[in-house]
Protein backbone atom coordinates (compact mmCIF):
# COMPACT_ATOMS: atom_id res chain seq x y z
CA UNK A 1 0.00 0.00 0.00
CA UNK A 2 0.81 3.49 -0.27
CA UNK A 3 3.63 4.88 2.06
CA UNK A 4 3.15 8.51 3.92
CA UNK A 5 6.53 9.42 5.30
CA UNK A 6 7.43 12.75 7.24
CA UNK A 7 10.19 14.63 8.13
CA UNK A 8 11.55 15.63 10.33
CA UNK A 9 10.32 13.67 12.96
CA UNK A 10 11.26 15.72 16.02
CA UNK A 11 11.69 19.55 15.92
CA UNK A 12 12.94 22.15 18.36
CA UNK A 13 12.76 25.97 17.57
CA UNK A 14 13.09 29.00 18.96
CA UNK A 15 10.23 31.36 19.32
CA UNK A 16 10.32 33.62 16.09
CA UNK A 17 11.64 31.26 13.60
CA UNK A 18 10.83 29.74 10.47
CA UNK A 19 10.37 25.80 9.89
CA UNK A 20 9.53 23.55 6.57
CA UNK A 21 7.73 19.95 7.23
CA UNK A 22 7.44 18.08 4.49
CA UNK A 23 5.35 15.09 3.51
CA UNK A 24 6.08 12.58 1.02
CA UNK A 25 3.86 9.67 -0.29
CA UNK A 26 4.76 6.44 -2.53
CA UNK A 27 1.76 6.95 -4.95
CA UNK A 28 -1.25 9.07 -6.53
CA UNK A 29 -3.49 10.32 -3.95
CA UNK A 30 -6.93 12.00 -5.06
CA UNK A 31 -6.25 14.19 -1.50
CA UNK A 32 -4.26 15.61 0.78
CA UNK A 33 -4.92 17.33 4.41
CA UNK A 34 -2.40 18.62 6.98
CA UNK A 35 -3.56 18.57 10.75
CA UNK A 36 -2.22 20.43 13.96
CA UNK A 37 -2.89 17.89 16.58
CA UNK A 38 -3.08 20.04 20.17
CA UNK A 39 -1.59 18.42 23.72
CA UNK A 40 -5.00 17.80 24.14
CA UNK A 41 -5.64 15.26 20.83
CA UNK A 42 -7.62 17.35 18.80
CA UNK A 43 -6.73 17.55 15.59
CA UNK A 44 -7.42 20.39 13.85
CA UNK A 45 -7.29 21.17 10.14
CA UNK A 46 -4.75 23.47 8.72
CA UNK A 47 -5.27 22.64 4.47
CA UNK A 48 -7.29 21.03 1.94
CA UNK A 49 -4.39 20.37 -0.45
CA UNK A 50 -4.54 17.83 -3.16
CA UNK A 51 -2.01 20.47 -5.13
CA UNK A 52 -1.02 23.74 -5.99
CA UNK A 53 -0.19 26.30 -2.91
CA UNK A 54 -2.03 27.79 -0.31
CA UNK A 55 -1.60 30.17 2.74
CA UNK A 56 -3.73 30.83 6.01
CA UNK A 57 -2.09 33.70 7.68
CA UNK A 58 1.69 32.82 8.93
CA UNK A 59 1.05 28.83 7.77
CA UNK A 60 1.53 27.95 4.11
CA UNK A 61 1.57 25.10 2.53
CA UNK A 62 2.61 23.86 -1.18
CA UNK A 63 1.75 20.02 -2.50
CA UNK A 64 3.47 18.72 -5.65
CA UNK A 65 1.42 16.23 -6.63
CA UNK A 66 3.73 14.76 -9.90
CA UNK A 67 6.71 14.66 -7.30
CA UNK A 68 4.85 13.49 -4.92
CA UNK A 69 5.43 15.68 -1.91
CA UNK A 70 3.72 18.29 0.50
CA UNK A 71 5.29 20.83 2.03
CA UNK A 72 3.91 23.12 5.47
CA UNK A 73 5.45 26.19 5.72
CA UNK A 74 5.97 27.80 9.33
CA UNK A 75 6.66 31.83 10.02
CA UNK A 76 7.68 33.73 12.84
CA UNK A 77 6.49 30.27 15.21
CA UNK A 78 4.68 30.81 18.17
CA UNK A 79 4.74 28.89 21.61
CA UNK A 80 1.10 27.68 20.45
CA UNK A 81 2.16 25.90 17.10
CA UNK A 82 3.44 23.47 19.23
CA UNK A 83 2.11 20.24 18.76
CA UNK A 84 2.06 17.16 16.29
CA UNK A 85 1.47 18.06 12.57
CA UNK A 86 0.31 15.12 10.26
CA UNK A 87 -0.44 14.60 6.93
CA UNK A 88 -3.21 12.41 5.80
CA UNK A 89 -3.94 11.32 1.98
CA UNK A 90 -6.26 8.85 -0.18
CA UNK A 91 -4.84 7.45 -2.36
CA UNK A 92 -6.07 7.26 -6.01
CA UNK A 93 -8.67 4.75 -6.96
CA UNK A 94 -9.04 3.94 -2.75
CA UNK A 95 -11.48 4.61 0.19
CA UNK A 96 -8.91 4.74 2.49
CA UNK A 97 -7.08 7.42 4.51
CA UNK A 98 -2.87 7.15 5.42
CA UNK A 99 -1.86 9.12 8.49
CA UNK A 100 1.78 9.96 8.17
CA UNK A 101 3.59 9.34 11.80
CA UNK A 102 3.91 13.15 12.27
CA UNK A 103 6.35 15.98 12.53
CA UNK A 104 6.88 16.74 16.38
CA UNK A 105 7.04 20.68 17.28
CA UNK A 106 9.01 22.36 19.93
CA UNK A 107 8.79 26.21 20.36
CA UNK A 108 10.32 27.35 22.80
CA UNK A 109 9.68 30.85 24.50
CA UNK B 1 -22.59 25.31 12.92
CA UNK B 2 -22.11 23.03 15.31
CA UNK B 3 -18.69 20.91 15.24
CA UNK B 4 -18.25 17.04 15.46
CA UNK B 5 -19.12 15.75 18.93
CA UNK B 6 -17.72 12.83 20.67
CA UNK B 7 -18.76 10.60 23.79
CA UNK B 8 -17.68 9.72 26.19
CA UNK B 9 -14.46 11.68 26.58
CA UNK B 10 -13.05 9.03 28.45
CA UNK B 11 -13.49 5.33 29.03
CA UNK B 12 -12.34 2.62 31.15
CA UNK B 13 -12.90 -1.03 30.18
CA UNK B 14 -11.79 -4.74 30.97
CA UNK B 15 -10.16 -6.97 28.72
CA UNK B 16 -12.97 -9.00 26.74
CA UNK B 17 -15.66 -6.32 28.12
CA UNK B 18 -17.46 -4.62 25.04
CA UNK B 19 -17.28 -0.70 24.57
CA UNK B 20 -19.84 1.63 22.21
CA UNK B 21 -18.39 5.19 21.12
CA UNK B 22 -20.53 7.58 20.18
CA UNK B 23 -19.75 10.24 17.31
CA UNK B 24 -22.07 13.58 15.68
CA UNK B 25 -20.96 14.57 12.47
CA UNK B 26 -20.46 18.19 11.59
CA UNK B 27 -24.16 19.78 10.36
CA UNK B 28 -24.83 18.95 7.02
CA UNK B 29 -22.16 16.04 6.92
CA UNK B 30 -23.79 12.48 5.65
CA UNK B 31 -20.21 10.88 5.77
CA UNK B 32 -18.47 9.33 8.82
CA UNK B 33 -14.65 8.03 9.31
CA UNK B 34 -13.36 6.71 12.70
CA UNK B 35 -9.99 5.91 13.77
CA UNK B 36 -7.39 4.51 16.43
CA UNK B 37 -4.76 6.49 17.35
CA UNK B 38 -2.04 4.68 19.37
CA UNK B 39 0.08 6.33 21.89
CA UNK B 40 3.06 8.27 19.99
CA UNK B 41 1.42 6.97 16.34
CA UNK B 42 -0.44 8.81 13.71
CA UNK B 43 -4.40 7.97 13.57
CA UNK B 44 -5.18 4.64 11.61
CA UNK B 45 -8.43 4.03 9.33
CA UNK B 46 -10.60 1.89 10.92
CA UNK B 47 -13.77 2.20 8.45
CA UNK B 48 -16.15 4.87 6.91
CA UNK B 49 -19.94 4.95 6.65
CA UNK B 50 -21.76 7.25 3.96
CA UNK B 51 -25.73 7.22 3.75
CA UNK B 52 -26.02 4.24 6.66
CA UNK B 53 -23.46 2.11 4.76
CA UNK B 54 -19.68 1.27 5.01
CA UNK B 55 -18.40 2.50 2.39
CA UNK B 56 -14.20 1.68 3.10
CA UNK B 57 -12.11 -0.15 5.80
CA UNK B 58 -9.30 -0.39 6.99
CA UNK B 59 -7.45 -3.21 8.18
CA UNK B 60 -8.99 -3.97 11.64
CA UNK B 61 -10.67 -7.24 12.87
CA UNK B 62 -14.61 -7.42 12.54
CA UNK B 63 -14.69 -7.05 16.44
CA UNK B 64 -14.32 -2.92 14.91
CA UNK B 65 -17.95 -2.61 13.63
CA UNK B 66 -19.98 0.63 13.55
CA UNK B 67 -23.39 2.42 12.61
CA UNK B 68 -24.20 5.02 11.07
CA UNK B 69 -28.02 6.16 11.65
CA UNK B 70 -30.73 8.53 9.44
CA UNK B 71 -29.20 11.81 11.44
CA UNK B 72 -25.98 10.70 10.06
CA UNK B 73 -24.62 10.34 14.05
CA UNK B 74 -22.64 6.94 14.33
CA UNK B 75 -21.58 4.78 16.93
CA UNK B 76 -18.41 2.75 16.85
CA UNK B 77 -18.65 -0.77 18.81
CA UNK B 78 -15.68 -3.11 20.05
CA UNK B 79 -16.10 -6.41 21.36
CA UNK B 80 -14.06 -8.73 23.46
CA UNK B 81 -11.86 -5.94 24.13
CA UNK B 82 -7.85 -6.87 23.75
CA UNK B 83 -5.03 -4.25 25.71
CA UNK B 84 -3.98 -3.63 22.78
CA UNK B 85 -7.34 -1.32 21.97
CA UNK B 86 -6.49 1.16 24.60
CA UNK B 87 -6.02 4.05 22.27
CA UNK B 88 -7.56 7.41 21.19
CA UNK B 89 -10.43 7.03 19.25
CA UNK B 90 -11.39 9.55 16.83
CA UNK B 91 -14.51 10.26 14.49
CA UNK B 92 -14.30 12.56 11.43
CA UNK B 93 -17.11 13.91 9.30
CA UNK B 94 -17.12 15.12 5.91
CA UNK B 95 -19.56 16.14 3.35
CA UNK B 96 -18.37 13.84 -0.07
CA UNK B 97 -16.22 11.48 1.73
CA UNK B 98 -12.33 10.62 2.19
CA UNK B 99 -11.70 10.91 -1.71
CA UNK B 100 -13.13 13.78 -2.40
CA UNK B 101 -13.29 16.26 0.91
CA UNK B 102 -12.29 18.17 3.75
CA UNK B 103 -12.00 15.97 7.07
CA UNK B 104 -13.51 17.65 10.20
CA UNK B 105 -12.51 15.77 13.69
CA UNK B 106 -13.73 15.23 16.77
CA UNK B 107 -11.81 15.96 19.89
CA UNK B 108 -11.98 12.22 20.58
CA UNK B 109 -12.86 9.15 23.21
CA UNK B 110 -9.81 8.11 25.19
CA UNK B 111 -10.42 4.04 26.18
CA UNK B 112 -8.09 2.63 28.42
CA UNK B 113 -8.49 -1.24 28.89
CA UNK B 114 -6.84 -3.11 31.90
Amino acid sequence: GIQVEQSPPDLILQEGANSTLRCNFSDSVNNLQWFHQNPWGQLINLFYIPSGTKQNGRLSATTVATERYSLLYISSSQTTDSGVYFCAVTPDRDDKIIFGKGTRLHILP
Amino acid sequence: ETGVTQSPTHLIKTRGQQVTLRCSSQSGHNTVSWYQQALGQGPQFIFQYYREEENGRGNFPPRFSGLQFPNYSSELNVNALELDDSALYLCASSLYGLADDEQYFGPGTRLTVT
